[in-house]
């Protein structure tokens, strides 16, 4: 099945900074990306995803990229502000067979924005 | 709001004892998912349904089963439940079997 690793495990930076969060993913037919931020007693939030017919999509401050012949993916949250303090998901669906639309997540990154 | 809506958020019982978490997909969402979480096996998938038909397991237990009725709900049952089965579940819908998935606020479980 997917296997998803996600880094770093925490991550600290200043207001303003821009963050980065990587990761791979074992599983060649999975064609959906999608990333999800959890804050503190909340459920998961989709925040941005992207399809393997596609390298790179930006929203606002966030930015997602897709190496799919590498196999890894990476999250870009530029000018961070406090309010972006929460854990962040990355995810992989694959694309058909039993395990289609089943979600495998990553382990989380503790983003914290220090102001 | 996701349009999810997960009850109750909270449950506290006892080992042994058996729960039924319920969940209701966003308006037209035909899909529906369970997850669990917790602080050692992070978010793991469950089991998914659409339009009332179980289409995908993952590493459910045998002590756990779920159903999806005719208006679309859904409902997790657990039983027998120990000590490691207090986490969070999650239910989360979508329009088609991998679409993008909505999640709800969540049920906290904790077993005494």
């Amino acid at each position: 099945g997917e296997n998803v690793e996600q880094h770093p495990s925490t991550l600290s930076v200043q207001e303003g900074d821009s963050a980065v969060i990587k990761c791979t993913y074992s599983d060649s037919a999975s064609n959906y990306f999608p990333w999800y931020k959890q804050e503190l007693g909340k459920g998961p939030q989709l925040i941005i995803d992207i399809r393997s017919n596609v390298g790179e999509k930006k929203d606002q401050r966030i930015a997602v990229t897709l190496n799919k012949t590498a196999k890894h993916f990476s999250l870009h949250i530029t000018e961070t502000q406090p309010e972006d303090s929460a854990v962040y998901f990355c995810a992989a669906i694959p694309s058909g067979g039993t395990s289609y639309g089943k979600l495998t997540f990553g382990q989380g990154t503790i983003l914290t924005v220090h102001p | 709001d996701s349009g999810v809506t997960q009850t109750p958020k909270h449950l506290i019982t006892a080992t042994g004892q058996r729960v039924t978490l319920r969940c209701s997909p966003r308006s037209g969402d035909l899909s529906v998912y369970w997850y669990q979480q917790s602080l050692d096996q992070g978010l793991q998938f469950l089991i998914q349904y659409y339009n009332g038909e179980e289409r995908a397991k993952g590493n459910i237990l045998e002590r756990f089963s779920a159903q999806q009725f005719p208006d679309l709900h859904s409902e997790l049952n657990l039983s027998s439940l120990e000590l490691g089965d207090s986490a969070l579940y999650f239910c989360a819908s979508s329009g088609l079997q991998g679409g993008t998935q909505y999640f709800g606020p969540g049920t906290r479980l904790l077993v005494l």
